[in-house]
């Protein structure tokens, strides 16, 4: 299995544009986890799916922030408009079942100029 | 009063020594705790997993939980060059994948060969 698959990797962009980030979760993993990590606030939890449904989306920062899991295989995170504030690295993650061991992807490195 | 407090580091000890992490929490309610390790610009992957208090070793590796003291620890033997990494405390009130995971803001270590 390639692992959590996530994209672009890298992302500059202008204050006010729409980002899009994407992942693929591992095949099979019935949980899906966005987290954002940043010097100051280290790594946050965003939001979480289970069964492509969204379970707890407490951590998302502010109504700029959203997220979509369509199918089993597939999750964005937008930001709409973004601002400076957003730059961090983005991570996705995926388990199975009620698992402590969860998966992280990559990442995407956002910065907003 | 964060719910995860971590020191940042950087820990700098030679190759060869023990190496002792450490991270306090303040809610009662976690019972899973992790530690994870991530390498410089790649995702966190975990390494160690326990539930409640207690004590658990792999290879090198041991961790120890104190819920009566909310104080968890990781200890590596003969520290390699290879471990140099940040290693961040992870932690949930269910089982991982049922709600999320608080992390702390991760140590820095180095390993000087």
């Amino acid at each position: 299995d390639a692992g959590v698959i996530q994209s672009p990797r890298h992302e500059v962009t202008e204050m006010g544009q729409e980002v899009t980030l994407r992942c693929k979760p591992i095949s099979g993993h019935d949980y899906l986890f966005w987290y954002r990590q940043t010097m100051m606030r280290g790594l946050e939890l965003l939001i979480y799916f289970n069964n492509n449904v969204p379970i707890d989306d407490s951590g998302m920062p502010e109504d700029r922030f959203s997220a979509k899991m369509p199918n089993a295989s597939f999750s964005t995170l937008k930001i709409q408009p973004s601002e400076p504030r957003d730059s961090a690295v983005y991570f996705c993650a995926s388990s199975f079942g009620v698992s402590e061991t969860q998966y992280f992807g990559p990442g995407t490195r956002l910065l907003v100029l | 009063q964060k719910e995860v407090e971590q020191d940042p580091g950087p820990l700098s000890v030679p190759e060869g020594a023990i190496v002792s992490l450490n991270c306090t929490y303040s809610n009662s309610a976690f019972q899973y705790f992790m530690w994870y390790r991530q390498y410089s610009r790649k995702g966190p992957e975990l390494l160690m997993y326990t539930y409640s208090s207690g004590n658990k070793e792999d290879g090198r590796f041991t961790a120890q939980v104190d819920k009566s003291s909310k104080y968890i620890s990781l200890f590596i033997r003969d520290s390699q060059p290879s471990d140099s990494a940040t290693y961040l405390c992870a932690m949930s009130k269910g089982g991982g994948g049922a709600d999320g995971l608080t992390f702390g803001k991760g140590t820095h270590l180095i390993i000087q060969p």
